[in-house]
């Protein structure tokens, strides 16, 4: 039973276009949403972040967006550098309230790939 | 470097014998989780510390594996009798008390099971 659900498997994207990366929860307990990036051989890195009480939030070229009734956010990087080519991995937690877990359930990630 | 750090990077066991990660994180960080993660998935949730309590533990947690976090500073994480499914990244990360939903994960070991 997979709880967060990343379905496209790989993105090809030109150099300065804009990607978007989709993610889709079940859990309805989940209250804060987070994005990582993975390079090979290393732990994630924390890229961005939103809580359930808001439905975008931006970092520089990075704009993440809730949809609570559709259960999906998605990462928008604009524009894309060759450099953001990585496994994106979509994460979800139940304890921004306090009441519910901190544990984060992943995705099983997006290999982004721009191309120059 | 003041980011999560784990020892070692790399290791390389045979079938049976016992293994210890060590994890070290941010130091002003109150809370700290062990996830692993296979090739081709996501990390997968295995236990959490707050301080120095064990307040949560994975199903993926079998009686193989213990986890301590003594002094509410570093943490280890043992694995007993290994077998060729722990062949795994072991990743740890810490959260702050401020904003405790965020992880910052360490480098990770990678372990294989020969």
């Amino acid at each position: 039973d997979q709880q967060v659900k990343q379905n496209s498997p790989s993105l090809s994207v030109q150099e300065g276009r804009i990607s978007i990366l989709n993610c889709d929860y079940t859990n309805s307990m989940f209250d804060y949403f987070l994005w990582y990036k993975k390079y090979p051989a290393e732990g994630p890195t924390f890229l961005i972040s939103i809580s359930s009480i808001k439905d975008k939030n931006e970092d520089g070229r990075f704009t993440v967006f809730l949809n609570k009734s559709a259960k999906h956010l998605s990462l928008h990087i604009v524009p894309s550098q060759p450099g953001d080519s990585a496994v994106y991995f979509c994460a979800a937690s139940a304890g921004y309230s306090g009441a519910g877990s901190y544990q984060l359930t992943f995705g099983k990630g997006t290999k982004l790939s721009v191309i120059p | 470097d003041t980011g999560v750090s784990q020892d070692p990077r790399h290791k390389i066991t045979k079938r049976g014998q016992n293994v210890t990660f060590r994890c070290d994180p941010i130091s002003e960080h109150n809370r700290l989780y062990w996830y692993r993660q296979t090739l081709g998935q996501g990390p997968e949730f295995l236990t959490y510390f707050q301080n120095e309590a064990q307040l949560e533990k994975s199903r993926l947690l079998s009686d193989r594996f213990s986890a301590e976090r003594p002094k509410g500073s570093f943490s280890t994480l043992e694995i007993q009798r290994t077998e060729q499914g722990d062949s795994a990244m072991y990743l740890c990360a810490s959260s702050s008390p401020l904003r405790g939903t965020e992880a910052f994960f360490g480098q990770g070991t990678r372990l294989t099971v020969v």
